[in-house]
């Protein structure tokens, strides 16, 4: 089955402590990418990927950091979260870079607590 | 700047009526496209349907149509014979040549009443 999936689901943090979210596509899809959903506020675009070793900041980099070592896996990481970063994050991939025409399919969404 | 507005935070439709969601946009781009998703209650976001600047018919998906006018810049979802399972949020998004990278609107949550 075609799909993005992340891990974990949810994750309860404190302060200060790295973790990783992890995100793959068997899709073979070129262009992936990190949102964080918070209410009101729609989706803002964290980082993103036009293809391996490729990575590009969006709207709100700050706190995080990102690698694309391989296509399929595009890992999110917050090296010391606080709380302003409680949030839903997404990562979404599509099939070409740069084509404003590729549709974007997400993941799951991976909600973090930072306490 | 490119900008994607969604005026109505919510809204409450009786089951089995049409729903029309707004969604204005802006942008100098001549060639753009726009999307909108569905996010339920459970979270994950679905992709619903695209319009392209240069499509010259309305974009239609089983009961969702989008409503496309350029000169108003305004492409609103329209969602025929509303069901209880079309209760969710739904965000309007567009990319552009110059800005391939999805702008989104804020989203509207619709509730669908039995």
């Amino acid at each position: 089955e075609a799909q993005v999936t992340q891990n974990p689901r949810y994750l309860i943090t404190v302060t200060g402590k790295k973790l990783t979210v992890t995100c793959s596509q068997n899709m073979n899809h070129e262009y992936m990418s990190w949102y964080r959903q918070d209410p009101g506020l729609g989706l803002r675009q964290i980082y993103y990927s036009m293809n391996v070793e490729v990575t590009d900041k969006g709207d709100v980099p700050e706190g995080y950091k990102v690698s694309r070592k391989e296509k399929r896996n595009f890992p999110l990481i917050l090296e010391s979260p606080s709380p302003n970063q409680t949030s839903l994050y997404f990562c979404a991939s599509s099939f070409r870079t740069g084509v404003k025409s590729d549709t974007q399919y997400f993941g799951p969404g991976t909600r973090l607590t930072v306490l | 700047a490119q900008k994607i507005t969604q005026t109505q935070p919510g809204m409450f439709v009786q089951e089995k009526e049409a729903v029309t969601l707004d969604c204005t946009y802006d942008t100098s781009d001549q060639s753009y496209g726009l999307f909108w998703y569905k996010q339920p209650s459970s979270g994950e976001m679905i992709f619903l349907i695209y319009q392209g600047s240069y499509d010259e018919q309305n974009a239609t998906e089983g009961r969702y149509s989008l409503n496309f006018q350029k000169a108003r810049k305004s492409a609103n979802l329209v969602i025929s014979a509303s069901q209880l399972g079309d209760s969710a949020m739904y965000f309007c998004a567009m990319s552009s040549d110059s800005n391939y990278q999805l702008i989104w609107g804020a989203g509207t949550k619709l509730i669908i009443k039995p």
